[in-house]
């Protein structure tokens, strides 16, 4: 069963950077699969972020791609968001997750447990 | 960019059919997979390419798609599927990952 955990502070301010790690359990990034980034805020829809392949290869969603870097690293078996000039409009649950390959129709079938991060001076 | 369309709720009785649909241009042309999130819980897929359910996902969770929609059907609904429903689909023109806007199911 693998396991996703994600990690980083629940408060940041705004124009600062959002910055996330999603530690894998379970399972070798190494050995394939996409890594995925949602989020959602509080009371609403989810909102697809972007992924990564075990090869740094990347995929955004055109409305956050100016201000977002997914990153990986197969050593220690994570991988990370970093989400540029916050502000409250990025508050939201995020979540970490594992999808086979989108292009196939596989969806997320891992998910993290989610973080709360909140955008506030 | 693609769009995809959901009512934004729909209620059923216990043991009826419930039917959640997800409208989105030429969506029959695409794979549609669809989550279950219950409240304060993560997503949990329920259908995947279409009509596939993962493993532990109950046979009363079954998925089409044609034409410009999706649905999602659950047969003999309990109240534990009360839940918020969410498509998903893959851009083809843009990869990018699209969800749509989620349905609520009241079981009342």
């Amino acid at each position: 069963q693998v396991k996703l955990q994600e990690s980083g502070p629940g408060l940041v301010k705004p124009s600062e950077t959002l910055s996330l790690t999603c530690a894998v359990s379970d399972y070798s990034i190494s050995s394939g699969f996409y890594w995925g980034w949602v989020r959602q805020p509080p009371g609403k829809g989810l909102e697809w972020i972007g992924n990564i392949f075990r090869t740094g290869k990347t995929f955004y969603n055109p409305s956050l791609k100016s201000r977002v870097t997914i990153s990986v690293d197969t050593s220690k078996n994570q991988f990370s968001l970093n989400l540029s000039s916050v502000t409250a409009t990025d508050t939201a649950v995020y979540y970490c997750a594992r999808i086979e390959a989108a292009a196939a129709g596989h969806g997320f079938d891992f998910w993290g447990q989610g973080t709360l991060v909140t955008v506030s001076s | 960019s693609y769009e995809l369309t959901q009512p934004p709720s729909v209620s059923v009785s216990p043991g009826q059919t419930a039917t959640i649909t997800c409208s989105g241009d030429k969506l029959g042309n695409k794979y549609s997979c669809w989550y279950q999130q219950k409240a304060g819980q993560s997503p949990v897929l329920v259908i995947y390419q279409d009509y596939n359910r993962p493993s532990g996902i109950p046979e009363r969770f079954s998925g089409s798609n044609s034409g410009n929609t999706a649905t999602l059907t659950i047969s003999g609904t309990q109240i534990m599927d009360e839940a918020d429903y969410y498509c998903q689909a893959w851009d083809s023109n843009t990869d990018d990952v699209v969800f749509g806007g989620g349905t609520k199911l009241t079981v009342l």
